[in-house]
């Protein structure tokens, strides 16, 4: 089993949609979750981290399900400029600082 | 400004040479990781260090090297071992509770 795994996509939705993105990871010992955004030829950026309790930042929705080893991050009323690749990031348990990337959602708002 | 500076932005390396691709951040952070990413594809960990003098093997450590001697420096050494170097390069960086700031990345050509 890969350490992580993304839904692979690509995701077309129209404007306003809401979309989902669900990722699994292998560690039951992984510490934390992140979401990052990447534009095309440009670094990745953090989009959100990813709490226990689950976390919002205005359109966006993200949870943890730790008995799962899953997480989502859902895109609600979906806009043009959210078109860009989701990664999904995971990081090793205790003193293991090791970074593990989902291989990525592309996602494409239409108008 | 606090940040992550990659350089060269591109690279151009012939067949059988090693090329070094640099990597600085003055954000005081604790670790240091190397990714690939090669076209419509996520990141790959090369190696990734948690402290100055010490660094660990990531998926795809072979045909690179790199060393920590200084806490804000992570070069990464693209050797004539490594037969497909032709990728986009992105370092990055974080330190404990805080998430993982990338550089702008370095394309790098085999020509």
């Amino acid at each position: 089993r890969k350490e992580v795994e993304q839904d692979p996509g690509p995701f077309n939705v129209p404007e306003g949609a809401t979309v989902a993105f669900n990722c699994t990871y292998s560690n039951s010992a992984s510490q934390s979750f992140f979401w990052y955004r990447q534009d095309c030829r440009k670094e990745p950026k953090l989009l959100m981290s990813v709490y226990s309790s689950g976390n919002e930042d205005g359109r966006f929705t993200a949870q943890l399900n730790r008995a799962s080893q899953y997480i989502s991050l859902l895109i609600r009323d979906s806009k043009l400029s959210d078109s860009a690749t989701y990664l999904c990031v995971v990081m090793g348990g205790g003193s293991n600082y090791k970074l593990t990337f989902g291989k990525g959602t592309l996602l494409t708002v239409n108008p | 400004d606090g940040g992550i500076t990659q350089s060269p932005k591109y690279l151009f390396r012939k067949e059988g040479q090693n090329v070094t691709l640099s990597c600085e951040q003055n954000l005081n952070h604790d670790a240091m990781y190397w990714y690939r990413q090669d076209p419509g594809q996520g990141l790959r960990l090369i190696y990734y260090s948690q402290i100055v003098n010490d660094f660990q093997k990531g998926d795809i450590a072979e045909g690179y090297s790199v060393s920590r001697e200084k806490k804000e420096s992570f070069p990464l050494t693209v050797t004539s071992a490594q037969k497909n170097p032709t990728a986009f390069y992105l370092c990055a960086s974080r330190s404990p509770q805080v998430e993982a700031f990338f550089g702008q990345g370095t394309r790098l050509t085999v020509v």
